[in-house]
């Protein structure tokens, strides 16, 4: 079946405005996941969905990332009033059970440039 | 938090020789350690995994070994191919680490024909 898929692949903004990045995980994936990932360095934990509840947002930087997954399957990640440290790859993973011990399986990501 | 540490950065091997790649972890709870391989504008792709209750996995010509008293994990790749070069990340999640997989920084790995 189809793989993750995120859009999308990139995207130019202007310092300021709003940006949503989109992520569709495999059918049927229970868990969802987003990452951020800075140039030349390892992905870092954004926000984890179990289904349609947010179990864990610990790693949004701030207040104006804010990410949803209203019916438990498509999920976005919005980033209001973007700063220039909001470029990087934002990378969506889904997995087929629920807890932290699964295999995640990772979408070629959102590349995010702020101007 | 769980603090994942990967060695070397860069590592370069002729083909046909093994590669080694070294990570330790900080958290004793941490029970799930999978290894990533990412090509240059691509997906991360796992590779392989372990979990706690095991000492090593293979899986052809790459395999783990996890050593819980010491907090490291090694992936070794053998009869490296260039095809095997790109960039390895190891992470480890658990319990206390809530539900982030905790990534090393990366190895970059240059196979040479």
């Amino acid at each position: 079946g189809a793989g993750v898929s995120q859009s999308p692949r990139y995207k130019v903004a202007k310092r300021g405005q709003d940006v949503a990045l989109r992520c569709d995980p495999i059918s049927g994936h229970v868990s969802l996941f987003w990452y951020q990932q800075a140039l030349g360095q390892g992905p870092e934990f954004l926000t984890y969905f179990q289904n349609e509840a947010q179990l864990d947002k610990s790693g949004l930087p701030s207040d104006r990332f804010f990410a949803e997954r209203p019916e438990g399957s498509v999920s976005t990640l919005k980033i209001q009033r973007t700063q220039q440290e909001d470029s990087a790859v934002y990378l969506c993973a889904s997995s087929p059970e629920q807890g932290t011990n699964q295999p995640q399986h990772f979408g070629d990501g959102t590349r995010l440039s702020i101007l | 938090g769980e603090n994942v540490e990967q060695h070397p950065s860069t590592l370069s091997v002729q083909e046909g020789d093994s590669a080694v790649i070294k990570c330790t972890y900080s958290d004793s709870a941490s029970n799930y350690f999978p290894w990533y391989k990412q090509e240059l504008g691509k997906r991360p792709q796992l590779i392989i995994d372990i979990r706690s209750n095991v000492g090593e996995k293979k899986d052809q010509r790459i395999a783990v070994t996890l050593n819980k008293t010491a907090k490291h994990f090694s992936l070794h790749i053998t009869e490296t191919q260039p095809e095997d070069s790109a960039v390895y990340f190891c992470a480890a999640s658990g319990y206390s680490s809530g539900y982030a997989l905790n990534f090393g920084k990366g190895t970059s790995l240059l196979v040479t024909p």
